[in-house]
């Protein structure tokens, strides 16, 4: 069966620290993989998604990057972290095929102080 | 771009039913629902396609009209464990999945 990790659960980092949050999926080949951020007591933003190795698609400008180094494994990166990046960090991946649904990690707590 | 739920926060008593909408200004292909619980991940409910097919699970059940690019989640004799954030979800085109504005509900006892 699939499997889903991501860490850190809880982060908490200073402003202008850099960042590093990872997700590896096990169990399946070339999926989707996605970053969502999750402000407190909001909706799902999408952050990133990627169909494959070292393909990126970033749907909102900021400060944020993500890599797909390996087929199962996604990186979540910042330079400099701002006040606004808090939030609860999801990663989640899904088949290639239409209208799989999302399978989410147990997600990080991130507190930007 | 973002599909909007109503309502955004609901209260019901074990046993009540509830329904909650998604609408999109966008054509919907495809919608998905999924449930949050409080400081988790979300979970998967179940999917929709195109032909206003009406899925279920347990007591909970969702239908689909894409003419008017709506869906509806019907919770009926609601018990404790429904409570949570209720998002549905739909893809922009294959791979860009986007989630509602969200439905909190609560059930007390």
């Amino acid at each position: 069966s699939q499997t889903i990790h991501q860490w850190p659960a809880t982060l908490v980092q200073p402003v202008g620290s850099p960042l590093s949050l990872e997700c590896t999926v096990e169990g399946t080949s070339n999926p989707n993989l996605y970053w969502y951020r999750q402000a407190a007591g909001r909706g799902l933003q999408l952050l990133f998604y990627s169909v494959g190795i070292g393909q990126i698609s970033s749907e909102v400008p900021q400060n944020l990057s993500a890599s797909r180094p390996q087929d199962r494994q996604f990186i979540l990166s910042s330079k400099k972290l701002l006040l606004s990046d808090s939030g609860f960090y999801l990663c989640a991946w899904s088949e290639v095929s239409p209208n799989s649904p999302l399978h989410f990690g147990n997600g990080t707590r991130l507190t930007v102080t | 771009q973002q599909p909007v739920q109503s309502p955004q926060a609901v209260i019901l008593r074990e046993g009540e039913d509830a329904v909650i909408n998604c609408s999109s200004s966008k054509a919907l292909y495809s919608v998905h629902w999924y449930r949050q619980k409080h400081g988790e991940a979300p979970v998967f409910l179940m999917i929709l396609l195109k032909g206003g097919e009406q899925k279920g699970h347990e007591k909970i059940s969702a239908s689909f009209n894409e003419k008017k690019q709506q869906s509806s989640l019907y919770l009926t004799a609601s018990q404790l464990s429904y409570s949570g954030t209720y998002f549905c979800g739909t893809e922009k085109w294959s791979n860009q999945f986007y989630f509602g504005t969200g439905t909190s509900l609560t059930v007390i006892p």
